[in-house]
């Protein structure tokens, strides 16, 4: 089945350095890839998302593309904050077989940001 | 501002009870999920339901029941044959077809002892 493989973390970062968070997938169909984000004590909130192979999705200064050579759908981010301390989801829903409720959630990768 | 409520956001049973976490919504969104999440494990489908009176089985179903008998509505009860019921439970919504985002409120924290 599809399935989704995110870097092991914890991550641990200084203020203002690069932010590469790896995700890798598997799936039969022609997935949509998503990345979201969990705050301590909250729920997930979507980040980003790409639809089809070579769309790059972003926001809050965060980016990742959709690279179906490499099938992988990497977070990037040039200059981290505190604030982006975080636990993110790299996830696949598979368009061709159903909806939502077809989400694939990888295992999470943690993030601090150290000042 | 729409969004989801989970209540409450602490729970706390003796084994071998049953309990109802609570999950609204009122984004209007037809459909709403129940999920799991456990330290090192991401997140799991228990249950999910597109349309008022009617709602399927995820992957990890055994030991819940649910009822969607409103649309804004998404109670998940945690009966006595769920074996580890200690987690934290997130309810989500989306507006039902493919690629729709899903939305989720901030979680329940159960605890059984």
């Amino acid at each position: 089945g599809d399935s989704v493989t995110q870097m092991e973390g914890p991550v641990t970062l200084s203020e203002e350095a690069f932010l590469t968070i790896n995700c890798t997938y598997t799936a039969t169909g022609y997935p949509s890839l998503f990345w979201y984000v969990q705050y301590p004590g909250e729920g997930l909130q979507l980040l980003l998302k790409a639809t089809k192979a070579d769309d790059k999705g972003s926001n809050k200064g965060f980016e990742a593309t959709y690279r179906k050579e490499t099938t992988s759908f990497h977070l990037e981010k040039g200059s981290v904050q505190v604030s982006d301390s975080a636990v993110y989801f790299c996830a696949l829903s598979d368009q061709t077989q159903g909806g939502s409720e077809k989400l694939v959630f990888g295992k999470g990768t943690k993030l601090t940001v150290n000042p | 501002d729409g969004g989801i409520t989970q209540s409450p956001k602490y729970l706390f049973r003796k084994e071998g009870q049953n309990v109802t976490l609570s999950c609204e919504q009122n984004l209007n969104h037809d459909a709403m999920y129940w999920y799991r999440q456990d330290p090192g494990q991401g997140l799991r489908l228990i249950y999910y339901s597109q349309i008022v009176n009617d709602f399927q089985k995820g992957d990890i179903a055994e030991g819940y029941s649910v009822s969607r008998e409103k649309k804004e509505s998404f109670p998940l009860t945690v009966t006595s044959a769920q074996k580890n019921p200690t987690a934290f439970y997130l309810c989500a919504s989306s507006i039902a077809g493919v690629n729709s985002p899903l939305h989720f409120g901030n979680g329940t924290r159960l605890t059984v002892t």
